[in-house]
């Protein structure tokens, strides 16, 4: 168990809908991370947060949005959804914001979009 | 920006032989080189990891090594175990980048 934790487990849901990703990182890491993980595309980096604060963006579609709250969890929001977007969707913690910190990796979120 | 190349993408071998996966990256900057396990249904998990400054680094049955001159690294694991099998990713960054670049994966098959 890495100690970070994410919700839903698993997602099905329309094209065109709205949903939620929750993770709550490890107890003490500043540093939030969002891949997505497709069977043709491996790990793609979508956005980190550091402290509440964005502090890097990769491949994230402006259809995507994140957010770090004050307690630290953060949440993936995506919208306006395609087939495309079903994914696992994993989200990572760390202590700092440096690539030199270990990532801890949490179960992930299976979204499906139908 | 950084570009890590994967090989081979699955890896068949019979308990008790090594693996060998290797990693080419295209950022001279670069110093900083992971190697993640992810296990079926599972996230990924760091197993070993080597900085720039050693061209070697072993942890029991596995062993990374590196040479910056090439731009290459590879994940050795010795006497394989069926519990070895698993998706492995590389990863390559720096410092100066918040974010380490990940290899595509090599899905290791240990077959008893």
């Amino acid at each position: 168990d890495s100690g970070v934790t994410q919700t839903p487990k698993h997602l099905i849901t329309a094209t065109g809908q709205r949903v939620t990703l929750r993770c709550s990182p490890r107890s003490g890491d500043l540093s939030v991370y969002w891949y997505q993980q497709s069977l043709d595309q491996g790990l793609q980096f979508l956005i980190q947060y550091y402290n509440g604060e964005e502090r890097a963006k990769g491949n994230i579609l402006e259809r995507f949005s994140a957010q770090q709250f004050p307690d630290l969890h953060s949440e993936l929001n995506l919208s306006s959804l395609e087939l495309g977007d079903s994914a696992l969707y994993f989200c990572a913690s760390s202590p700092g914001p440096s690539s030199y910190n270990e990532q801890f990796f949490g179960p992930g979120t299976r979204l499906t979009v139908l | 920006g950084e570009n890590v190349e994967q090989h081979p993408s699955t890896l068949s071998v019979q308990e008790g032989d090594s693996a060998v996966i290797k990693c080419t990256y295209s950022d001279s900057a670069s110093n900083y080189f992971p190697w993640y396990k992810q296990e079926l249904g599972k996230g990924p998990q760091l197993i070993i990891d080597i900085r720039s400054n050693v061209g070697e680094k072993k942890d029991q049955r596995i062993a990374v090594t590196l040479n910056k001159t090439a731009k290459h690294f590879s994940l050795h694991i010795t006497e394989t175990q069926p519990e070895d099998s698993a998706v492995y990713f590389c990863a390559a960054g720096s410092g100066g980048s918040y974010i380490p670049t990940f290899g595509r994966g090599t899905s290791l098959i240990v077959h008893p």
